[in-house]
């Protein structure tokens, strides 16, 4: 059963607009998220990460919200930019030191 | 500089041989992990390591074998058990601590012909 989820596989966005990509997730012990960035045929790359104590974090054009109560985050990319065209891991941990727990990833598009 | 080297980037096995992915890393991390991606699959976990001589199964272990003989190492063997080992394989570590990210190599595409 998948922990974390990412519910939609592929985005499309115009240069300049605001894209948000969107995870869920199912353990209340997770209490640490991240997002990463990948490009094809590379590592995944970490973009920004929120702990459950906040429901807000900012880093330039990047801010993630958590919603604990809905079990939901999304990270805001604003102005999206045609390098942000990439695939968008949502990952998670809980409170013990275990390995993150991925979803399946967004396929982000911004267009020119 | 700091950083996690996997090598090769690109492998050919032929069908029923094992075959030995690497991984360095030279940022004293204690924690380190092997993920398989797939398309449409996301990232998902075969094994990790906590300490040395120390390691774990993840979701989708079968198939598959590590070692973790010294902090900096931590190669993931494909055997010949895998049943579709044609995939792109992620190594990562971590700092042995809460909420801290997880930090990638740039992978290795294992394709069998």
């Amino acid at each position: 059963d998948q922990q974390v989820k990412q519910n939609s596989p592929s985005l499309s966005v115009q240069e300049g607009r605001i894209s948000i990509l969107n995870c869920d997730y199912t353990n209340s012990m997770f209490d640490y998220f991240l997002w990463y960035k990948k490009y094809p045929a590379e590592g995944p790359t970490f973009l920004i990460s929120i702990s459950s104590i906040k429901d807000k974090n900012e880093d330039g054009r990047f801010t993630v919200f958590l919603n604990k109560s809905a079990k939901h985050l999304s990270l805001h990319i604003v102005p999206s930019q045609p390098g942000d065209s990439a695939v968008y891991f949502c990952a998670a941990s809980d409170t013990g030191n275990t390995p993150l727990v991925f979803g399946k990833g967004t396929r982000l598009s911004v267009i020119a | 500089d700091g950083g996690i080297t996997q090598s090769p980037k690109y492998l050919f096995r032929k069908e029923g041989q094992n075959v030995t992915l690497s991984c360095e890393q030279n940022l004293n991390h204690d924690a380190m992990y092997w993920y398989r991606q797939d398309p449409g699959q996301g990232l998902r976990l075969i094994y990790y390591s906590q300490i040395v001589n120390d390691f774990q199964k993840g979701d989708i272990a079968e198939g598959y074998s590590v070692s973790r003989e010294k902090k900096e190492s931590f190669p993931l063997t494909v055997t010949s058990a895998q049943k579709n080992p044609t995939a792109f394989y992620l190594c990562a570590s971590s700092r042995q601590a809460r909420n801290t990210e997880a930090f990638f190599g740039q992978g290795t595409r294992l394709t069998v012909v």
